[in-house]
């Protein structure tokens, strides 16, 4: 079946400091990859994708690779800031299904809070 | 763009109840899915709809239902309210063709159950 496993928080770091959220997967086929955003009562936002084996997702600042070999998809930033504080979401979309399927597979979530 | 809105935003039912929930997709978008979080978890896929029909269901009981309208907009129904169901409530819209590759999110409507 299709499943995403993320780190568990909380994250906390200082302002400029490095992040990584680990990310890892399982799905049947070649699931699209995906990285969403929460921040406090809003809904989600796509902060990034990946469509394909090797692709580099990047957006604001944050990157993740779709590594096929270790069925991840980590998210990267090089120096975070205290505005980048939310929960962030891992997850796959199962191409096999049809491309109008609006199915998403979701992580648990990791927050993250920066402090300046 | 107007984006994707979500009617109410919060609403406290008890158990047994039934509950409505309302969704506004983003203009030019024909497809809505809706997904359930509980508290301290990631979405679950509830149902997608697409002209009218539901196409595509996951593993939610009969008692989740909903509808969509030709304007595109969709309602969310709940039947025999159980304390589980305590939870965001988001509804997604997608356009055309897109799929899971470009949704758009609702804020949510968060529903306690007591």
């Amino acid at each position: 079946g299709n499943s995403v496993t993320q780190m568990e928080g909380p994250v906390t770091l200082s302002e400029e400091a490095f992040l990584t959220i680990n990310c890892t997967y399982t799905a049947t086929g070649y699931p699209s990859l995906f990285w969403y955003v929460q921040y406090p009562g809003e809904g989600l936002q796509l902060l990034l994708k990946a469509t394909k084996a090797d692709d580099k997702g990047s957006n604001k600042g944050f990157e993740a690779t779709y590594r096929k070999e270790t069925t991840s998809f980590h998210l990267e930033k090089g120096s975070v800031q205290v505005s980048d504080s939310a929960v962030y979401f891992c997850a796959l979309s199962d191409r096999n299904r049809g491309s109008t399927l609006g199915r998403l597979y979701f992580g648990r979530g990791t927050q993250l809070t920066v402090w300046p | 763009e107007t984006g994707v809105t979500q009617s109410p935003t919060h609403l406290i039912k008890t158990r047994g109840q039934q509950v409505t929930l309302r969704c506004s997709s983003q203009s030019g978008h024909n497809t809505v899915s809706w997904y359930q979080q509980a508290l301290g978890q990631g979405p679950q896929f509830i149902f997608q709809y697409y002209r009218e029909e539901e196409n595509g269901r996951g593993n939610f009981p009969p008692r989740f239902s909903g509808l969509q309208f030709p304007n595109y907009s969709s309602e969310l129904n709940v039947n025999a309210l159980e304390l589980d169901d305590s939870a965001l409530y988001l509804c997604a819209s997608s356009p055309p063709g897109a799929g899971a590759n470009v949704l758009t999110f609702g804020a949510g409507s968060r529903l306690t159950v007591l």
